[in-house]
C-alpha cells in the first residue's frame, strides 16, 4: 500500500519569498509522483510530474520539484512566489503505469501575502 | 488534455434526501473517477465507473449509497443517496488519459443540514 505525507497543513509566505512544500511517500515499489494544484472553487490542475528519468522536474510557471529516492521525498519549490500562487497543493503517487490508482496526500494551503 | 464539467458546482441539501452529480467531459474516455474530499482532509476514490458495466467501488464505499451511472464514453453521474451531515464533502469526477495523467473537475461542494 502507498501512503503520502505532507508535513505542512498551511503555509504562509510574504510575495517574492521563496517556498518550499514538503512531501513523503511511502511504497513498496517504484512509483509516479505528481504535484496537483487546486485554486478557490476550481477543480485539481497537475501541476508537474515526474514519471522517470531527470529528477528534477519543473512547470511552466516556476516551480520545481525534485524526487529524493533515498530520501522518498518529492518537494515542491519556488525560488519567488506571486499572489496568484494562493491555493491548495497536492501530492500524489500512483503506481507506474496506473494513474487509477492515485494516493493524495492531505493537502498544503499556500497563502502568500502582499 | 480533457475538459470536465460538473453540475452542480455546489448545493445545499436536506438529510435524507438523495443528490446526483453529472459529469461531461469533451472527449470519449475509457476510465472516469469519482473522488471525495471530506473537509480537511485528502482526497478519497470512491469507485471507478466502467462504460457498460457496474462501477467498482473501493472498500468503504458501496452502491447502495453511491449509485453510479456510465451511459457513454463522456458521462457519468454520481448519486449521493440518503444524506447525512457527514457526507457534506466535495466530490470530484475525474478521467484518465494516455497512462499517467489524470485530469479533473472543478467539483461539486456538497453541504448537508
Amino acid at each position: 500500500a502507498q501512503s503520502v505525507t505532507q508535513l505542512d497543513s498551511q503555509v504562509p509566505v510574504f510575495e517574492e519569498a521563496p517556498v518550499e512544500l514538503r512531501c513523503n511517500y511511502s511504497s513498496s515499489v517504484s512509483v509516479y509522483l505528481f504535484w496537483y494544484v487546486q485554486y478557490p472553487n476550481q477543480g485539481l490542475q497537475l501541476l508537474l510530474k515526474y514519471l522517470s528519468g531527470s529528477t528534477l522536474v519543473k512547470s511552466i510557471n516556476g516551480f520545481e520539484a525534485e524526487f529524493n529516492k533515498s530520501q522518498t521525498s518529492f518537494h515542491l519549490r519556488k525560488p519567488s512566489v506571486h499572489i496568484s500562487d494562493t491555493a491548495e497543493y497536492f501530492c500524489a503517487v500512483s503506481e507506474p503505469g496506473s494513474a487509477r490508482q492515485l494516493t493524495f496526500g492531505s493537502g498544503t494551503q499556500l497563502t502568500v501575502l502582499p | 488534455s480533457a475538459v470536465i464539467s460538473q453540475k452542480p458546482s455546489r448545493d445545499i441539501c436536506q438529510r435524507g434526501t438523495s443528490l446526483t452529480i453529472q459529469c461531461q467531459v469533451d472527449s470519449q474516455v475509457t476510465m472516469m473517477f469519482w473522488y471525495r474530499q471530506q473537509p480537511g482532509q485528502s482526497l478519497t476514490l470512491i469507485a471507478t465507473a466502467n462504460q457498460g458495466s457496474e462501477a467498482t467501488y473501493e472498500s468503504g464505499f458501496v452502491i447502495d449509497k453511491f449509485p453510479i451511472s456510465r451511459p457513454n464514453l463522456t458521462f457519468s453521474t454520481l448519486t449521493v443517496s440518503n444524506m447525512s451531515p457527514e457526507d457534506s464533502s466535495i466530490y470530484l469526477c475525474s478521467v484518465v488519459q494516455g497512462r499517467t495523467e489524470a485530469f479533473f473537475g472543478q467539483g461539486t461542494r456538497l453541504t448537508v443540514v
